[in-house]
């Protein structure tokens, strides 16, 4: 089943905060975090296993609640860069395929 | 550079034509992955291959067929049995297929059939 990604869109101001959820209603093994500039291919953020542990990359961070079956992705002091969809990826059970999320477009302005 | 390749980037197809998408890895990964992206939704999963000779059905694989004959490559045949087929492409490779290991992207191939 799809995981459901919470805010559909944002919109920031450059140097704002931004949090995206993703939550499963099966138990997560692992989370993947891509983001998507429109027209190219996904790229990778991050990967978050089973565990709860947070991770960070420059000023993005995610962590990974395992009670909730949720991961939360942090944008912190956006960048115009940062704009895009970013979709997760969850892992449940023995599955070995990626279920997405529909994503979330991010845009950041000035 | 080690990287995935598809092509080709735009492809147009008449109704009732097979097409067939190429995807080639040289980064020596086991697992390759054809995903189908619609405008404004995430990434559908359509067949997924774990080690050559072997692949399975994604969540949509009705319409489509792979082969998995060399492990560097992964090809995808859209056929006419697809009722709704003009979509963006993405492949993508990862070293295994497992909860651990990032999927790494090629920059897809955006497909039109009328």
């Amino acid at each position: 089943q799809q995981p459901v990604q919470s805010p559909q869109a944002v919109i920031l101001r450059e140097g704002e905060d931004a949090v995206i959820n993703c939550s499963s209603s099966k138990a997560l093994y692992s989370v993947h975090w891509y983001r998507q500039k429109h027209g190219e291919a996904p790229v990778f953020l991050m990967i978050l296993l089973k565990g709860g542990e947070q991770k960070g990359h420059e000023k993005i961070s995610a962590s990974f609640n395992e009670k909730k079956q949720q991961s939360s992705l942090y944008l912190t002091a956006s960048q115009l860069s940062y704009s895009g969809t970013y979709f997760c990826g969850t892992l449940t059970g023995t599955a070995s395929k990626l279920t997405f999320g529909t994503g979330t477009r991010l845009q950041v302005t000035l | 550079d080690g990287g995935i390749t598809q092509s080709p980037k735009y492809l147009f197809r008449k109704e009732g034509q097979n097409v067939t998408l190429s995807c080639e890895q040289n980064l020596n990964h086991d697992a390759m992955y054809w995903y189908r992206q619609d405008p404004g939704q995430g990434l559908r999963l359509i067949y997924y291959s774990q080690i050559v000779n072997d692949f399975q059905k994604g969540d949509i694989a009705e319409g489509y067929s792979v082969s998995r004959e060399k492990k560097e490559s992964f090809p995808l045949t859209v056929t006419s049995a697809q009722k709704n087929p003009t979509a963006f492409y993405l492949c993508a490779s990862s070293i295994l297929a497992s909860s651990g290991y990032e999927q790494y992207f090629g920059p897809g191939t955006r497909l039109t059939v009328t």
